[in-house]
């Protein structure tokens, strides 16, 4: 069945790094544009990044541009978070989600997020 | 950035209510808005997508409307496993997305 499972999350202190994984499973995960969303503790969801179906194309939130690193392999169906710099209010669940277009042209109005991974929890703390 | 305002924040309700969940964006998006509902511990779920079409699979009691600024989620007729918090999300200003604050729903 179509499925996103994240891994790759933990403790970790102040200013180190982390990678985020996400496995795709039943489509064809070449064909969509993917995204990072996270969830602090008790609070809303927060868009964090997205990168285009060829992984051509890239974008941050404000909030972790400089430090997160989005990045795909389509050989291997898989999505990446490189987080670096970490800082304690980057604790949060982060789920990857498949924007519902296939082949969607970056840069222009988008779409919903249909498919989401169960999250993995990043917890930064010394 | 394209901000969301949700209102309620939380409010409750009993079985079998007629609900309404309002979204305004500050600024124009035309009708490139979602919803989502979220449970405790789960990923969010896709319920409606260009502001007032259902995601398949999920129930006719959801439904949408809304265009430009102003935007809302009604269920018809809530149900048990209704009860969770519910999140607006804009897609017109790409990349640059944003959800709302979140609406949840208690019982009463």
């Amino acid at each position: 069945q179509v499925q996103l499972v994240e891994s790759g999350g933990g403790v970790v202190q102040p200013g180190r790094s982390l990678r985020l994984s996400c496995a795709a499973s039943g489509f064809t995960f070449s064909s969509y544009a993917m995204h990072w969303v996270r969830q602090a503790p008790g609070k809303g969801l927060e868009w964090v990044a997205v990168i285009s179906y060829d992984g051509s194309n890239k974008y941050y939130a404000d909030s972790v541009k400089g430090r997160f690193t989005i990045s795909r392999d389509n050989s291997k169906n898989t999505l990446y978070l490189q987080m670096n710099s970490l800082r304690a209010e980057d604790t949060a669940v982060y789920y990857c989600a498949r924007q519902s277009r296939r082949y969607y042209d970056f840069w222009t109005p988008g779409d919903a997020f249909d498919i989401w991974g169960q999250g993995t929890m990043v917890t930064v703390s010394s | 950035a394209i901000r969301m305002t949700q209102s309620p924040s939380s409010f409750s309700a009993s079985t079998g209510d007629r609900v309404t969940i309002t979204c305004r964006a500050s600024q124009g998006i035309s009708s490139y808005l979602a919803w989502y509902q979220q449970k405790p511990g789960k990923a969010p779920k896709l319920l409606i997508y260009a502001a007032s079409t259902l995601q398949s699979g999920v129930p006719s009691r959801f439904s949408g409307s809304g265009s430009g600024t102003d935007f809302t989620l009604t269920i018809s007729c809530l149900q048990s496993e209704d009860f969770a918090t519910y999140y607006c999300q804009q897609y017109y200003s790409y990349p640059e997305l944003t959800f709302g604050g979140g609406t949840k729903v208690e019982i009463k």
